[in-house]
């Protein structure tokens, strides 16, 4: 059974860097799929954040772009998210997914909630 | 930037149908997926490929496509389906993937 457990701060201040993990287990990352973030401010709607694929190819979300980086650690069997320059607007739940070709996200994290705030 | 349009609210009786519409204009070049969300928990995918459905996932959830529209029916609806639910795809150069503005479905 494949599973992702997010891990990181839950309390980052303005202007920092928000750092997180996801750690695979019951599946190699090397093998295949996409391996992406998406995020979920308080009572508001899914936002994608960004998704590296097993190869180490990345893709992120236009109006983040400047301040993302997703990387892999295939050692680890886990992929990372840093985000700069918090403020307010990015405390949201952060979520990890694997998703395959015209598969959709299959399989989620739990969702960790990171608050930006000094 | 891309966006897909969802309905904010849908409400439903038991055991009567539910639809959920998701327009873009990249809908007709890429598949759309459905998601199911319920409060405190992570996104459960109910349909991918426009209209496959995972196994687990009750025959009483299906999709369909219709040009820029994308739909998700829930056929006989019981009370354990009020929850969100957001639709999925990517632009149309296939690069960036987009959420729905998502769509709270009550069961009366």
């Amino acid at each position: 059974q494949v599973q992702l457990q997010e891990s990181g701060p839950g309390l980052v201040k303005p202007s920092e860097t928000l750092s997180l993990t996801c750690a695979v287990s019951g599946y190699s990352i090397s093998s295949g799929y996409y391996w992406g973030w998406i995020r979920q401010p308080p009572g508001k709607g899914l936002e994608w954040i960004g998704s590296i694929y097993h190869s180490g190819s990345t893709y992120y979300n236009p109006s983040l772009k400047s301040r993302v980086t997703i990387s892999v650690d295939t050692s680890k069997n886990q992929f990372s998210l840093k985000l700069s320059s918090v403020t307010a607007a990015d405390t949201a739940v952060y979520y990890c997914g694997r998703r395959g070709t015209a598969a959709g996200i299959d399989y989620w994290g739990q969702g960790t909630l990171v608050t930006v705030s000094s | 930037s891309y966006e897909l349009t969802q309905p904010p609210s849908v409400s439903v009786s038991p055991g009567q149908t539910a639809r959920i519409t998701c327009s873009g204009d990249a809908l007709p070049k890429q598949y759309a997926y459905w998601y199911q969300q319920k409060p405190g928990q992570a996104p459960v995918l109910v349909i991918y490929k426009d209209s496959e459905r995972p196994s687990g996932i009750p025959e009483r959830f299906s999709g369909s496509s219709s040009g820029t529209t994308v739909t998700l029916t829930i056929s006989g609806v019981q009370a354990e389906d009020e929850a969100d639910y957001y639709c999925q795809s990517a632009d149309s150069s296939g690069t960036y993937q987009v959420f729905g503005t998502g769509t709270k479905v009550t069961v009366l």
